[in-house]
This record gives structure tokens, C-alpha cells and sequence, in this order.
């Protein structure tokens, strides 16, 4: 079973500026099923990033991904007072569904 | 625009059996793939089981026979059966649907997500 790891567990930065998240895979994967969620608090998780790199319905393009085999991120650039919460990656290729243990994006 | 509306108790007592329902309004199960996912307070999170494009479903083996999941076409409503419950299933537990049709694709579509507790 295939596990990910997200890095850093909490990342304090300030408003308007960039954040680099990390998502890395015990094995080698497809970039095909590599996705980013934002989960605000006592919401449920929102689809951001699908297929590493493509941006999901109405995700502002301050927000993308990159990244293949085993090594993979989410970069936020200018952050907004919205952007302070959680983030995972998630594998959907096959199951099971497996999901990071998320990043945290604090304000400093 | 497809909206999952997630129902069911939230407060068990150990023992005893979680079942929780999911509608969608705006759209259909049908040729979709549809999980049931879960997040112990503050804490990630847990993929229990799914159902396929054509109904076959797969369960996360940490819940060996305890977990069953069904979806019901005609009334458009996917179900969770976990039991017995004990205090380490308390947890919020979310629907969620695939973005696109017949394969493996994003969770694009989510409930609202059920707290339950198994308190004594």
C-alpha cells in the first residue's frame, strides 16, 4: 500500500506570500491521480488540484501543482486571509483511496 | 449543480450499529464511483469503502466485516453500515463522489459530513 507524506505538518507564512507544499509517495506513482484538497473548518474537504496539475472548477490560479514519481506540491502564491487552513493530497487511481496527513498553513 | 445530503444518528452508544444515508439532488450515483470517507476530531483522513461505476465495492481491510456500504439507484441514496461501534469510530463521516463517469477519478462531490459519537 502506497503511502503519502505530506511536509511541512504546519507552515506559518504571511499574507500575500507564497506557500509550497509537499506531498511525497512511498513508491512511484501515476501524476494521473495525484490530487490536492483544502479543507476549511467543520467544512468538508474541496477539490483544488486533480491529475497533479490541473486546477479543479473555479480554483483560482493562484493555487497549482506539479510534480511526478514519487515527489509532488502545491504552491499558493500570494496568499489570501482565506488560504490559512488545511491541505492534503490524496492518490484516486485505485484503492485504496489513500490520503496524506495534511499541511497546515498558518499566519506567522 | 449536485449536492449530497448526508442523514443518520450521531450519537451511538458502543455496540451498536452506525447507518448513515446519502442523497444526491442535481445529479445521479449512476456510472459514478462514491465513497464514504471519515475524519476522527482533529485528526486526517480514512477512506472506509467505495462503490464502482457498475456497483462492485471495496472496503478498506482495517474494518474487516464490520463495514458495508449499498447504493440504491432509484432513489438516487448511497448507505453506510459500521458496526459494532466502539469509541474509536467516533469520527465526522462524509459521502463523496467522483468527478467524472466510469473511471477513477477526483472526489469533486462531498456531504456535509455526519459527526457521530460512540459514547457510553
Amino acid at each position: 500500500e502506497i503511502v503519502l507524506t505530506q511536509s511541512p505538518g504546519t507552515l506559518s507564512l504571511s499574507p500575500g506570500e507564497r506557500a509550497t507544499l509537499s506531498c511525497r509517495a512511498s513508491q512511484s506513482v501515476s501524476a494521473n491521480y495525484l490530487a490536492w484538497y483544502q479543507q476549511k473548518p467543520g467544512q468538508a474537504p474541496r477539490l483544488l488540484i486533480y491529475g497533479t496539475s490541473s486546477r479543479a472548477t473555479d480554483i483560482p490560479d493562484r493555487f497549482s501543482g506539479r510534480g511526478a514519481g514519487t515527489d509532488f506540491t502545491l504552491t499558493i502564491n500570494r496568499l489570501e486571509p482565506e488560504d490559512f487552513v488545511l491541505y492534503y493530497c490524496q492518490l484516486y487511481g485505485s484503492s485504496p483511496l489513500t490520503f496524506g496527513g495534511g499541511t497546515k498553513v498558518e499566519i506567522k | 449543480q449536485v449536492h449530497l445530503q448526508q442523514t443518520g444518528a450521531g450519537l451511538l452508544k458502543p455496540s451498536e450499529t452506525l447507518s448513515l444515508t446519502c442523497a444526491v439532488n442535481g445529479g445521479s450515483f449512476r456510472g459514478f464511483y462514491s465513497y464514504w470517507i471519515r475524519q476522527p476530531p482533529g485528526k486526517g483522513l480514512e477512506w472506509l469503502a467505495e462503490i464502482n461505476h457498475i456497483g462492485s465495492t471495496t472496503y478498506n481491510s482495517s474494518f474487516g466485516s464490520r463495514v458495508s456500504v449499498s447504493l440504491d439507484t432509484s432513489k438516487n441514496q448511497l448507505s453506510l453500515r459500521l458496526s459494532p461501534v466502539t469509541a474509536a469510530d467516533t469520527a465526522i463521516y462524509y459521502c463523496a463522489m467522483s468527478q467524472s463517469r466510469g473511471s477513477y477519478s477526483p472526489l469533486r462531490h462531498w456531504g456535509q459530513g455526519t459527526l457521530v459519537t460512540v459514547s457510553s
